[in-house]
């Protein structure tokens, strides 16, 4: 048990579709992350939150929107998206601060048709 | 650019010992972290070293050269459970976390 949860796990949608990822964390944590991961290639950094305030957002493309109403829940809606945009996306939660490692949930499989 | 390099693909034996390198130019240093993920399930982390030097945490352990750009994560007594992707992750000067592609490692009997 990560203490840090996402919902679903898996999400099959046309490039049409508006759906939205999920992610809770009950460890107390006040910054909260998403991540995409691809086959081979690095975690890529998408989004930040720092006590419920974005503080980074790496050039993502406008379909992805986080939402982040407290500091124990996390969105990433999705509106439109595009075949490439099939990877994991990666939750995570720290203490913010300078070297508080990053607690992960389980991901969401996304595949885009 | 900032980049980390770490191999993307090692085999070892049960019960042995083997070294995953990583290499790193970033701007700016603020700790390297070692991190373990199996197949379909969230990283997990092993190891932080913001120091020069060896950490030993029971089979593992993490060094770090800060002159060098280089950490290794060495796992001794090698389990089959063991078999997993290793990412290195470095923290740059913005204190955000610059991940490696990771490493998988495969351990046959």
């Amino acid at each position: 048990e990560t203490g840090v949860t996402q919902t679903p796990r898996h999400l099959v949608m046309g490039m049409t579709n508006k759906k939205s990822l999920k992610c809770e964390q009950h460890l107390g944590h006040n910054a909260m992350y998403w991540y995409k991961q691809s086959a081979k290639k690095p975690l890529e950094l998408m989004f930040v939150y720092n006590f419920k305030e974005q503080t980074e957002n790496n050039s993502v493309p406008s379909r992805f929107s986080p939402e982040c109403p407290n500091s124990s829940h996390l969105f990433l809606h999705l509106h439109t998206l595009q075949p490439e945009d099939s990877a994991l996306y990666l939750c995570a939660s720290s203490q913010a601060g300078e070297h508080n490692e990053q607690f992960f949930g389980p991901g969401t499989r996304l595949t885009v048709l | 650019g900032q980049n980390i390099d770490q191999p993307t693909e090692m085999t070892a034996t049960e019960g042995a010992i083997v070294q995953i390198n990583c290499t790193y130019q970033t701007s700016g240093f603020n700790g390297l972290f070692w991190y373990q993920q199996h197949a379909g399930e969230a990283p997990t982390f092993l190891s932080y070293n913001v120091l020069d030097g060896l950490e030993e945490k029971g089979r593992f352990s993490s060094f770090l050269s800060r002159s060098k750009g280089y950490s290794y994560l060495l796992l001794k007594e090698l389990q089959m459970k063991d078999s997993a992707s290793y990412l290195c992750a470095v923290m740059d000067s913005n204190y955000q976390l610059i991940w490696g592609a990771g490493t998988k490692l495969i351990i046959k009997p």
